[in-house]
């Protein structure tokens, strides 16, 4: 069937220290992946994709890794700011797709 | 911000009644999905819109139904209001068709609902 899962619903992380938020997908045919942000009382918040003929991507202060072969994503922060507190979600489209599938959210909580 | 403007913020409904939900799509996107949030939950594909038409939907009855209008913007209407019914609901826009470019889905910050 279809679904995205998350490994930890909640991840406790020291300011200045790197964050890794990891995502299991089932469906072979997803092709396009998404991490969004989403704080209390907001939508979720794009932070950064990556489609499946990609392993790596990286943008400002977040990177994502992609592993096919066990259908694996993380994202990766790097020294996480109280800023950074929030609900991270990993959601999936396939490839003739217009829906995105998420999975139930890492919430991260930073430590002053 | 995302563009995305979604309104009411909140909005408080009895079983059995009936609500609509808007939502106005980023300048230059033609496509509106919405999603339904419960507490707690990552958001679930309710449907989408692309050239005032339903383009995909996911597991919901009908009494979900919605409308894309010209200009791109769109509700979301349902109707017989249940108690599980109440969530936060999400409406994103995007560019269709998919292509090479990107098709990232802008969220905007979602409508409150809540059925008592």
């Amino acid at each position: 069937g279809e679904s995205v899962g998350l490994h930890l619903p909640t991840l406790s992380v020291q300011e200045g220290d790197n964050s890794i938020i990891n995502c299991a997908y089932s469906n072979s045919a997803s092709d396009y992946f998404i991490w969004y942000k989403q704080e209390s009382g907001k939508g979720p918040q794009f932070i950064i994709d990556i489609r499946s003929n990609m392993d790596k991507r990286q943008g400002q202060r977040v990177t994502v890794l992609l592993n096919k072969t066990v259908k694996h994503l993380s994202l990766q922060i790097a020294a996480t700011q109280p800023g950074d507190s929030a609900v991270y979600f990993c959601a999936e489209m396939r490839a003739a797709g217009n829906k995105l599938t998420f999975g139930g959210g890492t919430r991260v909580l930073v430590k002053p | 911000e995302t563009g995305v403007t979604q309104s009411p913020t909140h909005l408080i409904k009895t079983r059995g009644q009936q609500v609509t939900l808007r939502c106005s799509s980023q300048s230059g996107h033609n496509t509106v999905s919405w999603y339904q949030q419960a507490l707690g939950q990552g958001p679930q594909f309710i449907f989408q819109y692309y050239r005032e038409e339903e383009n995909g939907r996911g597991n919901f009855p009908p009494r979900f139904s919605g409308l894309q209008f010209p200009n791109y913007s769109s509700e979301l209407n349902v109707n017989a209001l249940e108690l599980d019914d109440s969530a936060l609901y999400l409406c994103a826009s995007s560019l269709l068709p998919r292509g090479a470019s990107k098709n990232i889905q802008y969220f905007g910050a979602g409508t409150r609902l809540s059925v008592l």
